[in-house]
């Protein structure tokens, strides 16, 4: 299993853009063919797919929030990072990057973020 | 979208006991069925992949099996470290989509 840390901000206004990011602590996120994955999860909810990124191209977004959402990869810095635009709140919950492409086998911690004013 | 519906919703078990969750699937899929433990303040953890093979670490006691549109995940004796909620989630098409979660307490 790989380390996942997540950094971001727990507090974020209603209509502004949620950026997360995921540093992937051990190996290079994009060594070998595989995907980086973001799930969110509202308090004492259900577990919901946000999207994808493959390390050698293409993302896939959940239609639900496609319009809004953006996964991509920063090898540079061995991060994977979420932005969600426009975010309202019904966007607040606890957001999990891992890694896996269909099984999710490594997850970071969460980062919980609230929407309000 | 394919929708996963899991039975029950919670369940009242003691150390000991066998315990059988259920997943329905609303459309055949393959075996891209998957199983997970979250405990309050942690992320799922990984314990079941397609349908029945189990996740390196995970102890013996769970397994898991499928029959068409139904999967089912087994603890065959419940120990003290086995409360919390079991999530399934298919991946056999985009949306990857998760069942509501069975409570184990």
């Amino acid at each position: 299993q790989v380390l996942l840390q997540q950094a971001g901000p727990d507090l974020v206004r209603p209509s502004q853009t949620l950026s997360l990011t995921c540093t992937v602590s051990s190996g290079s996120i994009i060594s070998g063919s595989f995907y980086w994955s973001w799930i969110r999860q509202p308090a004492g909810g259900g577990l919901e797919y946000i999207g994808r990124v493959y390390t050698l191209g293409g993302t896939n977004y959940n239609p639900s929030l496609e319009s809004r959402v953006t996964i991509s990869l920063d090898s540079s810095k061995n991060q994977i990072s979420l932005n969600l635009t426009s975010v309202t709140a019904a966007d607040t919950a606890t957001y999990y990057c891992a890694k896996g492409g269909g099984l999710l086998d490594s997850w970071g911690k969460g980062t919980r973020v609230t929407v309000s004013s | 979208d394919i929708q996963m519906t899991q039975s029950p919703s919670s369940l009242s078990a003691s150390v000991g006991d066998r315990v059988t969750i259920s997943c329905r699937a609303s459309h055949i899929m393959n075996n891209y069925l998957h199983w997970y433990q979250q405990k309050p303040g942690e992320p799922p953890k990984l314990l079941i992949y397609h349908g029945s093979r189990l996740q390196t670490g995970v102890p013996s006691r769970f397994s898991g099996s499928a029959s068409g549109t139904d999967f089912t995940l087994t603890i065959s004796s419940l120990h003290p470290d086995d409360f919390g909620t079991y999530y399934c989630q298919q991946s056999s098409s985009t949306p990857w989509t998760f069942g509501q979660g069975t409570k184990v307490e």
